[in-house]
């Protein structure tokens, strides 16, 4: 049962362009959301947050919405740069008993083209 | 200067041997974890450690022990190696852990260790 869920195993955006990553996740217990980068041969790397109580954060290039009512939650990179390219993961974590895990959704890679 | 470090990153044996990973946070986190990446990708909990207690332990077949002498330390050994078991796993710490809110949920990764049983 997948409680997170990337839809998309991969998107290919030109550079400057935008690129939007989905996920979806279906426990409406999860208060916090977070995104992690991976290149090949390394760790996932933590890009940005958002609490369950906010509808967008943004850092930089990087925003992440999230619509509680569609439990949905996107990534947007603008502009897109050729070292964004990576493995992009989804998680979420809280509900009862919250005990700091975190969910994982499968991946979407991305490759950005100069 | 690495803040979560794992020991191999790469792991080549027979099934039926006994192995170890190490994992070590210089973060000063209160929380770690190990995960299981699976051939499919996907990233699944193992285990949490907090301050040395066992707070999860996902079903994980009890070939696999994972062991905590101070919390900035998480050793995973494993029994009796099955083909089954080659993936990469991922040691991973956080400030929070159980009853964590919000930012202190941020968990940062090791670079992985791949192990592949023969």
């Amino acid at each position: 049962d997948q409680q997170v869920k990337q839809n998309s195993p991969s998107l290919r955006v030109q550079e400057g362009r935008i690129s939007i990553l989905n996920c979806d996740y279906t426990n409406s217990m999860f208060d916090y959301f977070l995104w992690y980068k991976k290149y090949p041969a390394e760790g996932p790397t933590f890009l940005i947050s958002i609490s369950s109580i906010k509808d967008k954060n943004e850092d930089g290039r990087f925003t992440v919405f999230l619509n509680k009512s569609a439990k949905h939650l996107s990534l947007h990179i603008v502009p897109s740069q050729p070292g964004d390219s990576a493995v992009y993961f989804c998680a979420a974590s809280g509900g009862s008993g919250n005990t700091g895990k975190l969910i994982f959704g499968q991946g979407t890679t991305l490759q950005v083209k100069p | 200067d690495t803040a979560v470090s794992q020991t191999p990153k790469y792991l080549v044996t027979q099934m039926g041997n006994d192995k170890s990973i190490k994992c070590e946070q210089n973060l000063g986190h209160d929380t770690m974890y190990w995960y299981k990446q699976d051939s499919k990708k996907f990233l699944k909990i193992m285990f949490s450690y907090n301050n040395k207690e066992l707070i999860i332990n996902e079903t994980v077949p009890n070939r696999f022990s994972p062991k905590s002498p101070d919390k900035a330390h998480l050793n995973l050994h494993i029994n009796s190696l099955e083909l089954g078991d080659s993936a990469v796993y991922f040691c991973a710490s956080t400030k929070g852990g159980r009853g964590g809110i919000g930012a202190k949920n941020i968990q940062y990764f090791g670079a992985g260790t791949r192990l592949s049983v023969l």
